[in-house]
């Protein structure tokens, strides 16, 4: 597609339950950025990949969030056993690694958590 | 670490200029950004300025650089109710081959008719 994708858009959760988050990035875009966006917070970085490798995972607020890219492209977030404060706007940016336009990120439209 | 800050809320009248402001304290950015924010809807990225400029002017969007002061600055000309969205300032350094980026609260702007 021309941007990136993220699905669900909405997911409402039980607390304990464990929920998968994707995002499409842009074709070709080789990095990719998880962030976490919180009622009246910035964006929180949560986790970056080059390729299928995370070289900055700094952002992760527990063991119980994990994600992981493959082939390259599709990126899933997985939260375990999800809890009220988990509830946000999970978005999802991809770019270019080097050259004149890797400052940009493109965001999806992001995902709404909310834990019950 | 990094800590970029600014205000929550700016309301104008349509017409008029907005400036929206923004501090930040990593001495090491290499550029500093603006990305707007429509409901429901992801970042886009609006604007952005390398650190070592002090000014950069595209069409209504006017962004000024203090580097002594970590301070940054977006003006929009001629405000329009279409403007009306939240407006994150961030800035970025290079990490392990890439730009990390460290993004602010957000300033809500509301457009007045």
């Amino acid at each position: 597609g021309a941007g990136v994708s993220q699905s669900p858009s909405n997911k409402v959760t039980e607390k304990g339950k464990d929920v998968e988050l994707r995002c499409d990035p842009i074709s070709g875009h080789t990095a990719l950025y998880w962030y976490r966006q919180s009622l009246g917070q910035g964006l929180e970085f949560l986790i970056y990949f080059q390729g299928n490798s995370a070289p900055d995972k700094s952002g992760l607020p527990s063991d119980r969030f994990s994600a992981e890219r493959t082939g390259g492209s599709v990126s899933t977030l997985t939260i375990q056993r999800t809890q009220q404060e988990d509830s946000a706007v999970y978005l999802c940016a991809s770019s270019l690694k080097g050259g004149k336009r890797s400052y940009e990120q493109f965001f999806g439209p992001g995902t709404r958590l909310t834990v019950l | 670490g990094e800590d970029v800050e600014q205000s929550l809320f700016l309301s104008v009248r349509e017409g008029d200029s907005s400036v929206i402001n923004c501090t930040y304290t990593d001495s090491s950015s290499t550029y500093l950004y603006w990305y707007k924010q429509e409901p429901g809807a992801g970042l886009q990225l609006l604007t952005y300025i390398f650190s070592n400029m002090d000014m950069k002017q595209d069409q209504r969007l006017t962004v000024l650089l203090n580097k002594k002061d970590k301070h940054l600055s977006l003006r929009i000309a001629d405000t329009q109710t279409g403007d009306s969205a939240i407006y994150f300032c961030a800035e970025s350094r290079e990490s392990g081959g890439y730009q990390k980026v460290t993004f602010g609260t957000g300033t809500k702007l509301q457009v007045i008719p």
